[in-house]
C-alpha cells in the first residue's frame, strides 16, 4: 500500500532565502511517481513538479526542483529564492495503481518578509 | 487548458439537509475523484469514478454518494448532511492519475 509522510506541519522561510519540503513514500510499485502541489489561501491545488521513479535526474522547474533519493524512498522539495507569494499548503503525492493518487497530510510554508 | 469548475466556493447547510456538490471538467477526461481536505489530515479520497456510470469507493466513502450521469459531470451528494461533514471538498480530473490530476477551486462546506 502507499503511504506518504510529510512530517513539517509547518515552516517558515525568510524572504529569497531557499527551503527544503520533507516527503518520504513508500510503495509497492515498481515504476511510480512524485507529484509536488501547491495550495495558496484562495484553496485551488496548483501542480508544481513531477519526478518520475526511472528519472536519472532530479526534476526541475523554474525555483522548484526535487531532492529526488530513491534509496532513502524521499522526494523533497527545494524552493529557492523564496517569494511572499510562496506562502501556500503543499502536498506530496503518489499513484495509487492506476486508479488515483495519495496525499500526505501537506507543510503550511510561510515566508517572513 | 483543462478546467475543472466547482459550482459553489462557499455553501451553509442545516443538519440533516440533503447537499450537492457539483464538479464539471471541459477536457473529456475519464476519471474524476471528489476528496475532502482537513488540517493535518490531508486530502482524503471520498470516491472516484473513471467512466459514465461508473464508480468506486475510496477511502472514506460513509455519509457520501455519487453520481456521474455525464462524462463531464460528477456529482458528491451527502444524503443527510452532518456537522463532521464540516470541510473543504476538492473535485479533480485526470486522463490517469499517473499524469497526475487538475483540480478545481473547492466548496468549503459548513454544516450548521
Amino acid at each position: 500500500a502507499q503511504k506518504i509522510t510529510q512530517t513539517q506541519p509547518g515552516m517558515f522561510v525568510q524572504e529569497k532565502e531557499a527551503v527544503t519540503l520533507d516527503c518520504t513514500y513508500d510503495t509497492s510499485d515498481p515504476s511510480y511517481g512524485l507529484f509536488w502541489y501547491k495550495q495558496p489561501s484562495s484553496g485551488e491545488m496548483i501542480f508544481l513538479i513531477y519526478q518520475g521513479s526511472y528519472d536519472q535526474q532530479n526534476a526541475t522547474e523554474g525555483r522548484y526542483s526535487l531532492n529526488f533519493q530513491k534509496a532513502r524512498k524521499s522526494a523533497n522539495l527545494v524552493i529557492s529564492a523564496s517569494q511572499l507569494g510562496d506562502s501556500a499548503m503543499y502536498f506530496c503525492a503518489t499513484p495509487r495503481g492506476a486508479n488515483n493518487l495519495f496525499f500526505g497530510t501537506g507543510t503550511r510554508l510561510t515566508v517572513i518578509p | 487548458d483543462v478546467k475543472v469548475t466547482q459550482s459553489s466556493r462557499y455553501l451553509v447547510k442545516r443538519t440533516g439537509e440533503k447537499v450537492f456538490l457539483e464538479c464539471v471538467q471541459d477536457m473529456d477526461h475519464e476519471n474524476m475523484f471528489w476528496y475532502r481536505q482537513d488540517p493535518g489530515l490531508g486530502l482524503r479520497l471520498i470516491y472516484f469514478s473513471y467512466d459514465v456510470k461508473m464508480k468506486e469507493k475510496g477511502d472514506i466513502p460513509e455519509g457520501y454518494s455519487v453520481s456521474r450521469e455525464k462524462k463531464e459531470r460528477f456529482s458528491l451528494i451527502l444524503e443527510s448532511a452532518s456537522t463532521n461533514q464540516t470541510s473543504m471538498y476538492l473535485c479533480a480530473s485526470s486522463p490517469s492519475p499517473l499524469y497526475g490530476y487538475t483540480f478545481g477551486s473547492g466548496t468549503r462546506l459548513t454544516v450548521v
